[in-house]
């Protein structure tokens, strides 16, 4: 059963556009969603994260949007860069436990310039 | 900024062998975790570790694997005897604390090929 879904598997967007990428969640007790970026051969980096008493947090063209009576979130990219092509994985945990992530399957982002 | 660092970065053994993947943690970071990521496929949690001991495992920390850090040197993960679904991509992460201060940071992994 997976808890954390992210949808569309792969999106190909033109440079200068804006990325929707959209994840959703089953159990509604994650309160803290950090968004990873990974570049092939690489690991994962962090890149931004909301915790569940905000609806949106904005860090430069990267936004999360956060709905949580839907259980769902969103993860825009405005203005896309050749540069952000990678894939993206949204995660979801417990904010106040050291315990794991729990992970989407990812989202291949590719940008065309 | 700060870096897990990762060695060896690809390890290629024989199906039986042992295998030991090392990860050096960021220095004042007090948790840490290894994962396992198949293809680039989604990230599977193994184990977690604090203050000496395991904290959390997942079922796919068989009973092969091993986690330590002795004396606060690299943080290892072992596999004895190795198999063919052992083959991964592992990632090594840590964290200052409870994941109200930072979300883990990762290293660039180890390729594990296992023959």
């Amino acid at each position: 059963q997976q808890q954390v879904r992210q949808s569309p598997q792969s999106l190909t967007v033109w440079e200068g556009e804006t990325a929707i990428l959209n994840c959703s969640y089953e159990d509604s007790t994650f309160n803290y969603f950090p968004w990873y970026q990974q570049f092939p051969g690489e690991g994962p980096a962090l890149l931004i994260s909301i915790r569940s008493v905000s609806d949106k947090k904005e860090d430069g063209r990267f936004t999360i949007f956060f709905n949580k009576r839907e259980k769902k979130l969103s993860l825009h990219i405005t203005d896309s860069q050749p540069g952000d092509s990678a894939t993206y994985f949204c995660a979801a945990s417990f904010m106040d436990s050291n315990y794991q992530l729990i992970w989407g399957s990812g989202t291949k982002l590719i940008i065309k310039p | 900024g700060p870096k897990v660092l990762q060695i060896p970065s690809h390890q290629i053994i024989d199906m039986g062998q042992m295998v030991t993947l090392n990860c050096d943690p960021v220095s004042n970071h007090l948790y840490f975790y290894w994962y396992k990521q198949i293809l680039g496929q989604q990230m599977e949690f193994l184990v977690n570790f604090y203050n000496g001991k395991v904290m959390e495992k997942s079922k796919l920390f068989k009973d092969q694997f091993s986690v330590e850090r002795p004396d606060g040197s690299y943080f290892t993960l072992k596999i004895q005897p190795t198999a063919l679904e052992d083959s991964a991509v592992y990632f090594c992460a840590s964290s200052p604390g409870t994941f109200n201060n930072q979300a883990p940071l990762f290293g660039e992994g180890t390729r594990l090929s296992v023959l």
